[in-house]
């Protein structure tokens, strides 16, 4: 079956742009989470649904970072104003009724 | 606060047996996870633990005791494709399922 999907593989943008991630979940799984991974750094979180709410945002690290989940399945995080200490891998996760978690290949996002 | 330590890097000899240590410090502790992972590739789930003891999964083998706040992860008989990152995770209560990590352990497998 399919696992979790994400888009782009890679991303390189310009100091200052605004970027959009997209996280497609195992169908029938309710929860969704969004972890950062720096070099050299653990898994990070930063944000979980459970269905198209955010019960838990507190991983977001500033008001420039926002996410969205519609239909209780496709989820965005979007980075505005990209800065070059935003540059990671953005990771993407899902569970049926917060259990095992699995995990996308991620993100690779690069600021310029 | 939450803290989970694990060494940075392990080297082992293929056909050997090692064994990778997790101690965490968490209030509300509600599981332990081991997950494996190569470079640019997504991790990938090996076991979990939330009562003491021991759980056998073919090569591989996770224990843990909650009363000291430790486990590790026990590879045997390995092989080259070992060589990855071996993250240990733990959930807490009332958080939504969210996972803590360590920085993870760095496995080489040499001939």
């Amino acid at each position: 079956g399919a696992g979790v999907s994400q888009s782009p593989s890679n991303k390189v943008t310009e100091k200052g742009k605004d970027v959009e991630l997209r996280c497609d979940p195992i169908s029938g799984h309710t929860a969704l989470y969004w972890y950062r991974q720096s070099l050299g750094q653990g898994l990070e979180f930063l944000i979980y649904f459970q269905g198209n709410s955010a019960p838990d945002k507190s991983g977001l690290p500033s008001d420039r970072f926002s996410a969205e989940r519609t239909g209780g399945s496709v989820s965005t995080l979007t980075i505005q104003r990209t800065q070059q200490e935003d540059s990671a891998v953005y990771l993407c996760a899902s569970s049926r009724d917060k259990n095992i978690q699995y995990f996308g290949a991620g993100t690779r996002l690069s600021v310029l | 606060g939450q803290n989970i330590d694990q060494p940075t890097e392990m080297t082992a000899t293929e056909g050997a047996i090692v064994q990778i240590n997790c101690t965490y410090q968490t209030s509300g502790f509600n599981g332990l996870f081991w997950y494996q992972q190569h470079a640019g590739e997504a991790p990938t789930f090996l076991s979990y633990n939330v009562l003491d003891g021991l759980e056998e999964k073919g090569r591989f083998s996770s224990f843990l005791s909650r009363s000291k706040g430790y486990s590790y992860l026990l590879l045997k008989e390995l092989q080259m494709k070992d060589s990855a990152s071996y993250l240990c995770a733990v959930r807490v209560y009332n958080q939504g399922g969210k996972l803590i990590f360590g920085q993870g352990t760095e496995l080489s497998v040499k001939p």
